[in-house]
């Protein structure tokens, strides 16, 4: 499969900024991702981008993807306790397949 | 609206015994389903994949078979559990729109 990376763990202060990085290898990917997992649940789909964008905002999340670089980044704005849980990248590779990263856990500190 | 199903929630095995996890998903048809297993609470690992009824791709070699009798239900099986089978899985499925929506999961422990 593609290899898909994000750094194991984050942590930030209630109402500063986020960023959680991922790097990816499958130039011909068509769209990317990023999901939440709290725990013991399932992954909740929170954004998608299509390659042929640079950017996509959605409420409190940025999104960035440099395709030369293959490097995709969320920006969580005024982040909250309640935004404290495991974010994954993914890509969706050809034949429907998706990989994902392994997962970065996010701890926002009150 | 689609929603999917997994059950059980939670599932405790002896080594060597059969597994078998179900999947269903509703409000949608010819969906493209998938199971993953998550070990650890951590990374997402793909092990089975099926476009269409019969129609099974595996990542990778193990222990595990799945099956999709019917369109919209998938199922995950072991003839004989191992420790490392111990994890989370996640059956998920997918249409049209590219998006990938996820099942609450079944944790399995194999003692």
């Amino acid at each position: 499969g593609e290899d898909v990376e994000q750094s194991l763990f984050l942590s930030v202060r209630e109402g500063d900024s986020s960023v959680i990085n991922c790097t990816y290898t499958d130039s011909s990917s068509t769209y990317l991702y990023w999901y939440k997992q709290e725990p013991g649940a399932g992954l909740q789909l929170l954004t998608y981008i299509f390659s042929n964008m640079d950017m996509k905002q959605d409420q409190r999340l940025t999104v960035l993807l440099n395709k030369k670089d293959k490097h995709l980044s969320l920006r969580i704005a005024d982040t909250q306790t309640g935004d404290s849980a495991i974010y994954f990248c993914a890509e969706m590779g050809t034949g429907n397949q998706f990989y994902f990263g392994t997962g970065t856990s996010l701890t926002v500190i009150p | 609206s689609q929603t999917i199903h997994q059950w059980p929630a939670t599932l405790v095995q002896p080594v060597g015994s059969p597994l078998s996890l179900e999947c269903t998903v509703e409000g949608t048809s010819n969906p493209n389903l998938y199971w993953y297993r998550q070990a650890a609470g951590r990374g997402l690992q793909l092990l089975f994949y099926s476009v269409g009824i019969g129609q099974i791709s595996s990542e990778v070699p193990q222990n595990l078979s799945a099956s999709r009798p019917q369109d919209r239900q998938f199922i995950l099986s072991s003839k004989k559990l191992l420790l490392s089978d111990s994890g989370f899985y996640l059956c998920a499925w997918s249409y049209g729109t590219y998006e990938q929506y996820f099942g609450p999961g079944t944790r399995l422990t194999v003692t």
